[in-house]
């Protein structure tokens, strides 16, 4: 089945820097590459997505990048504020099954 | 307001009682699912259906059943099977039960489950 490797589990930058979590995936056919932000107490909500036939997709202060070729894909965010602070999955849909495969999360911490 | 509500926010379980996640979307999505979420560990797929009356397991189903009787309601029960169920609990929808599968995901805001 398909796994998702995320890095770092950790990360801590100043605001108004930027961060960058990065993912990679081990099945080829996968197709579907979505970020997840997850506040304390609270479930995931989906921040921003991408497919296949993308490589960069941006979204105010948020932007995803896809390289097929090398299997990996990254979550950029610019000038960081405290309230980005949270936990950030990456996730990808294999076409040989019907539901996400996570990767284990990356715990954002901006401080002012 | 449409989304999806997990009840309990908070469960106990004592030793060898089953016990059942409520999970109730109004999102007219077809497909449901439910996660297992452990710290450091991500998300974890139990189960999933992606229609009324069908459901598959994922990764980690045993001591774990579910159903899906109504479109809107895909109850979660953690059995006395299941060993370590102490967790955090997430429901979700997506509106696409094709064979891509792959609509998006609307959370529920979870249910902690602790082991007496």
């Amino acid at each position: 089945g398909e796994n998702v490797e995320q890095h770092p589990s950790t990360l801590s930058v100043q605001e108004g820097d930027s961060a960058v979590i990065k993912c990679t995936y081990s099945d080829s056919a996968s197709n579907y590459f979505p970020w997840y932000k997850q506040e304390l107490g609270k479930g995931p909500q989906l921040i921003i997505d991408i497919r296949s036939n993308v490589g960069e997709k941006k979204d105010q202060r948020i932007a995803v990048t896809l390289n097929k070729t090398a299997k990996h894909f990254s979550l950029h965010i610019t000038e960081t504020q405290p309230e980005d602070s949270a936990v950030y999955f990456c996730a990808a849909h294999s076409n040989s099954g019907y539901a996400l495969n996570f990767g284990k999360g990356t715990s954002l911490l901006v401080t002012p | 307001d449409g989304g999806i509500t997990q009840s309990p926010k908070y469960l106990f379980r004592k030793e060898g009682q089953n016990v059942t996640l409520s999970c109730e979307q109004n999102l007219n999505h077809d497909a449901m699912y439910w996660y297992r979420q452990d710290p450091g560990q991500g998300l974890r797929l139990i189960y999933y259906s992606q229609i009324v009356n069908d459901f598959q397991k994922g990764d980690i189903a045993e001591g774990y059943s579910v159903s899906r009787e109504k479109k809107e309601s895909f109850p979660l029960t953690v059995t006395s099977a299941q060993k370590n169920p102490t967790a955090f609990y997430l429901c979700a929808s997506s509106r696409d039960a094709t064979g891509t599968g792959y609509g998006k995901l609307f959370f529920g805001s979870g249910t902690q489950l602790s082991v007496l």
